[in-house]
This record gives C-alpha cells, structure tokens and sequence, in this order.
C-alpha cells in the first residue's frame, strides 16, 4: 500500500477555496487514491475518487497530475461546518486489502 | 437507503471484561472492515471480513476478535479489557471491500475501559 503526506492541519476563512495536496510518491498502477471527511466522535465519510486527471462531484473535486505522484482535493467556498479532518487514502482494487489512515489533515474554517 | 448501524453508541467497562461490539452494514455490502481510533494512534485497521471469512487482519493481539454471519452482520469482541482499549471503534461496510468502490462508516462505538 502507498504511503501518503498531507499536512496535519490548515487554515481558512469562510467562503475560500480550500486545497489540501497529498503526495503518494509510490503510487501502483492499480491504486486509486479517496479522499474521507471525519467530524469528532464520527465515522469518517466518503467524498471523493479517482484514478487519474480530475473528477468533480458536489461537493468537491480531486485533481490528479498526470504521474499520479500527488493530488489536490479542492473544497470550493468553504463554511465552518466543513471544518473536520480529511484523510487521504491510496489503495488498489483487490478485495480484501485494508486502508492505512494516517494522522489526516485537520482543516479549520474561521469566520 | 440504511447507513451502518453500530451498537451500543457508547459503553463503559471495567479492565479484564470483555465486550462485543456489533456492526450491520449497507443492505447489499458484504465486507465489514473494523478499526480502532485513538487520540494517539490514529485510525488503525483491526480486521476484515467478506462472506463469513476473516481475509485480512491488522497488527493487534489476539484479545480482538469478530465475526461475520451469514446476512453480513459483524460483530468484534476484545477480552481481558485493558485502559489503553479505550477508543472509537469503526465499522466499515463495503460492496466487496474493493478500494474502488468506497467504504462507508458506521457512527461508531466508543468504548470506556475504567
């Protein structure tokens, strides 16, 4: 599985674009790379997938340079309740292999 | 549709009890994957399970166990409860427990060894 770095936390004001890169460095050819969302005492959330170029849904979009080395979640206008942290996760699709969470990158949204 | 149901929602316990936990995944998924979730350690993987059959295990000692039954339903069980048990405990369900298809998280069970 692809070790992934993210920031551990970062700042923003209501109503900014947030952009949180992670870098995947040795990415597989069969991984795909999701993004979650967690609030305290929650289960994280699903948000986001892809595997290559950008994918956009609504509520965020994923971009993916070509070497698939990194990629960038944006979080478009941003508002104090999107204030969590957000993990990033790289794996491939074979049934049965586990995701490796690491510590995220808790996003602070101030008014 | 239904989310993941995990029960209880919280649960206190006395060290060297033990406790089981229960999950019910998305009506349809058949892969329950746990985890742990620590100020500490972060989220860690416990263990999955696909179709009854425990296919991947994290790195935890054998007082974390779990099962699956025939309709999908998981359950874990941690014996000799120790403080540092303490945590969120997470199910996750998926179609098949392939990474392309997503996990989707129950609200969890947090667990308070005294």
């Amino acid at each position: 599985l692809a070790k992934t770095t993210q920031p551990i936390s970062m700042d923003s004001y209501e109503g900014q674009e947030v952009n949180i890169t992670c870098s995947h460095n040795n990415i597989a050819t069969n991984d795909y790379i999701t993004w979650y969302q967690q609030f305290p005492s929650q289960g994280p959330r699903f948000i986001i997938q892809g595997y290559k170029t950008k994918v956009t849904n609504e509520v965020a979009s994923l971009f993916i340079p070509a070497d698939r080395k990194s990629s960038t979640l944006s979080l478009p206008r941003v508002s104090l309740s999107d204030t969590a942290v957000y993990y990033c996760l790289v794996g491939d699709a074979l049934p049965g292999q586990n995701f490796v969470f690491g510590p995220g990158t808790r996003l602070s949204v101030l008014p | 549709k239904a989310g993941v149901t995990q029960t209880p929602r919280y649960l206190i316990k006395t060290r060297g009890q033990q406790v089981t936990l229960s999950c019910s995944p998305i009506s349809g998924h058949r892969s329950v994957s746990w985890y742990q979730q620590t100020p500490g350690q972060g989220l860690q993987f416990l263990f999955e399970y696909f179709s009854e059959t425990q296919r991947n295990k994290g790195n935890f000692p054998g007082r974390f166990s779990g099962r699956q039954f025939s309709n999908s339903r998981s359950e874990m069980n941690v014996s000799t409860l120790e403080l540092g048990d303490s945590a969120l405990y997470l199910c996750a369900s998926s179609l098949d427990g392939a990474s392309n298809y997503g996990y989707t998280f129950g609200s969890g069970t947090r667990l308070t060894v005294v």
